[in-house]
């Protein structure tokens, strides 16, 4: 298993501006993914993190509007760019071992609101 | 492309009943199935997952899930419910081969247990 954190665990931003998300992992772990999740509601995958590879991103998200950094096999930080009222959102890293057997471990999410 | 079904947004049970929450797949390939659990405010957590072997798979709190083959199903049950197994629930595939690795996400169950 895993324990992840993440910083800030709940933010209320002002549109135009950015807020950076910051995913830390107590074990080293290969992949790490970022998802967005509104209240109640599923999840939808922002983009996969792997150490040593630039952010691999799912249709409708793109690198400009949420740049994502793996400096390491511990950490990860998700940025929301030039924020708008539609970010609003709860945002979740989650890390899992290679293979698509393994499962995921989830940290608490960010909530973030945006004004 | 893969993807889960969760036809339920609610599901109500009394304490004490047998619940079950359903998820059906579609995948190319050999599937594997996984639920978590959102309790309110909190980030998902794994509960069981299907890989190969025994159909019944047994997972945390009491919870077990059954993968049909043929009916392309790997729903969620437990003998007795508890107040405390309100939370949502989401069932996710991933593929062995011929589809991602990554998994794809139900769109999750609201389960109320009612004293």
């Amino acid at each position: 298993s895993a324990v992840i954190s993440q910083k800030p665990s709940r933010d209320i931003c002002q549109r135009g501006t950015s807020l950076t998300i910051q995913c830390q992992v107590d074990s080293q772990v290969t992949m790490m993914f970022w998802y967005r999740q509104q209240p109640g509601q599923s999840l939808t995958l922002i983009a996969t993190a792997n150490q040593g590879s630039e952010a691999t991103y799912e249709s409708g998200f793109v690198i400009d509007k949420f740049p994502i950094s793996r400096p390491n096999l511990t950490f990860s930080t998700l940025t929301v760019s030039n924020m708008s009222p539609e970010d609003s959102s709860i945002y979740l890293c989650s890390v899992g071992l290679a293979g698509g057997y393994n499962e995921q471990f989830f940290g608490p999410g960010t909530r973030l609101t945006v004004l | 492309a893969q993807s889960v079904a969760q036809p339920e947004d609610q599901v109500n049970v009394a304490e004490g009943n047998p619940l079950t929450v359903k998820c059906t797949y579609s995948v190319s390939g050999n599937p594997y199935l996984f639920w978590y659990v959102q309790y309110p405010n909190r980030g998902l957590q794994f509960l069981l997952k299907y890989i190969t072997g025994d159909n019944l798979v047994k997972g945390s709190y009491g919870f077990e899930a059954e993968f049909n083959k043929s009916q392309t199903s790997f729903h969620l049950k437990k003998p007795s419910a508890l107040v405390s197994d309100s939370a949502l629930y989401f069932c996710a595939v991933s593929a062995s081969s011929g589809g991602s690795y990554i998994p794809t996400f139900g769109r999750g169950t609201s389960l109320i247990v009612h004293p």
